[in-house]
């Protein structure tokens, strides 16, 4: 089976633009959560979509939003890019059958994004 | 007050010898999962074991075992006979039952296998 996929795998882009980048889960899993990694901050939770439905959201600003389509793919944008969101940027898929703490996540290899 | 704290910014074990990476976690959920990743210098995140917050045995895959201590807070991650491809950064991981579906992480060790 295949593993969860993403791309592009690198990006670099200038303040002010903005990016979309995308996220293809593991056949059969239905929820999709993005994560942020950077060397200052560690691996922080952006969001997770369950059925094309935003079901929780960490704690980062407007610019950053995403979406699932109905295949369960995601995609997450961000808009107006500023020097800070140079990041690795990880995709994790999980079964999610139902809710409780065994739902193991499985991440992509990520996109690593820069911004100049 | 971090979730989940990883103690041990870089470890070095030799090569074949058993090698114990900390840590501890913190929440008022009585229903928690632990979990270990793995992750190499190409990015990917690995999922290497898990921990339920009621399970009485402690979570053994392969070479990986987990040190459960409840009472103290601690899930430590014991790699058995180290090879050099274990070379990665880890992570301890923490979700729990109540509220959202995140993965609370550490800020990870660096276990460097010496040959």
């Amino acid at each position: 089976k295949a593993g969860v996929t993403q791309t592009p795998r690198y990006l670099i882009k200038t303040r002010g633009q903005q990016v979309t980048l995308s996220c293809s889960p593991i056949s059969g899993h239905r929820s999709v959560s993005w994560y942020q990694q950077t060397p200052g901050q560690g691996l922080q939770f952006l969001f997770e979509y369950f059925s094309e439905t935003q079901r929780n959201k960490g704690n980062f600003p407007g610019r950053f939003s995403g979406r699932q389509f109905s295949n369960s793919r995601s995609e997450m944008n961000v808009s107006t890019l500023e020097l800070g969101d140079s990041a690795l940027y990880l995709c994790a898929s999980s079964l999610a059958v139902q809710t409780g703490v065994t739902d193991t996540q499985y991440f992509g290899p990520g996109t690593r994004l820069t911004v100049l | 007050a971090q979730k989940i704290t990883q103690t041990q910014p870089g470890m070095f074990v030799q090569e074949k010898e058993a090698v114990t990476l900390d840590c501890t976690y913190d929440t008022s959920d009585p229903s928690y999962g632990l979990f270990w990743y793995k992750q190499p210098s190409s990015g990917e995140m690995i999922f290497l074991i898990y921990q339920g917050s009621y399970d009485q045995q402690n979570a053994t895959e392969g070479r990986y075992s987990l040190n459960f201590q409840k009472a103290r807070k601690s899930a430590n991650l014991v790699i058995s006979a180290s090879q050099l491809g274990d070379s990665a950064m880890y992570f301890c991981a923490m979700r729990e039952g109540t509220g959202a579906n995140n993965l609370f992480f550490g800020t990870g060790t660096r276990l460097t296998v010496i040959p």
